[in-house]
């Protein structure tokens, strides 16, 4: 299995300011014969499920701010909120779409400072 | 926007089974990748396993083979997911989600995100 790991477990930063987390896999999810990073990002609020911000590492989902920001490649990637509002307070997963099964990173959650 | 809706809170015996039911609506269940995803207390979500119904393609994790059954009825568009020789640490919230894109690339496919979740089914195995 594919192991994802993500830094830091928590972050708390202040508001208005940029907010980084980091996620890396244990193998390469970026397949070169298409150029497509199977990478997605999700963000969690206590008693709801995840919901989908960006996919192909990069890609932003329907509705969801352009604050939030996806980049990398191979095995670093990196979600970017580039100016935290009070409602990014979440937990934050990175998960792999590479290979089943389908790996989520262990969450970092972000408060504000 | 796809609204999926679970089956209620179940407390299981452990040994016992369980088997979640995720109603979705009509017009293209079928052709959806759908996944099932739970998530321990306090830990992060856990990818069971997932079925394309247009395709009859369902897979598992290697960690539930053999405990897991994963299947979709096109007519009812519902998909279950059963597990088997419930423990204790099978206590979680269950979800089903829907990936609406999935590309097929060396033999296999990829759900390409999830995009839309469930409600969540609480499933407690206790004696």
């Amino acid at each position: 299995d594919i192991v994802m790991t993500q830094s830091p477990d928590s972050l708390a930063v202040s508001l208005g300011e940029r907010a980084t987390i980091n996620c890396k896999s244990s193998q390469s999810v970026s397949y070169s014969s298409n150029n497509k990073n199977y990478l997605a990002w999700y963000q969690q609020k206590p008693g709801q499920p995840p919901q989908l911000l960006i996919y192909w590492a990069s890609t932003r989902d329907s509705g969801v701010p352009d604050r939030f920001s996806g980049s990398g490649s191979g095995t670093d990637f990196t979600l970017t909120i580039s100016s935290l509002q009070a409602e990014d307070v979440a937990v934050y997963y990175c998960q792999q779409y590479y290979s089943t099964p389908y790996t989520f990173g262990q969450g970092t959650k972000l408060e504000i400072k | 926007q796809v609204q999926l809706v679970q089956s209620g809170a179940e407390v299981k015996k452990p040994g016992s089974s369980v088997k979640v039911s995720c109603k979705a609506p009509g017009g293209s269940f079928s052709s959806y990748a759908i996944s099932w995803v739970r998530q321990a207390p306090g830990e992060g979500p856990e990818w069971m396993g997932g079925i394309i119904p247009i395709l009859g393609i369902a897979n598992s994790a290697q960690k539930f083979q053999g405990r897991v059954t994963i299947t979709a009825d096109e007519s009812t568009t519902t998909a279950y997911m059963e597990l088997s020789s419930l423990r204790s640490e099978d206590t979680a919230v269950y979800y089903c989600a829907i990936s609406t894109h999935y590309d097929y690339l060396r033999g296999s496919y990829r759900y390409i995100g999830i995009d839309y979740w469930g409600q969540g089914t609480l499933v407690t195995v206790s004696t």
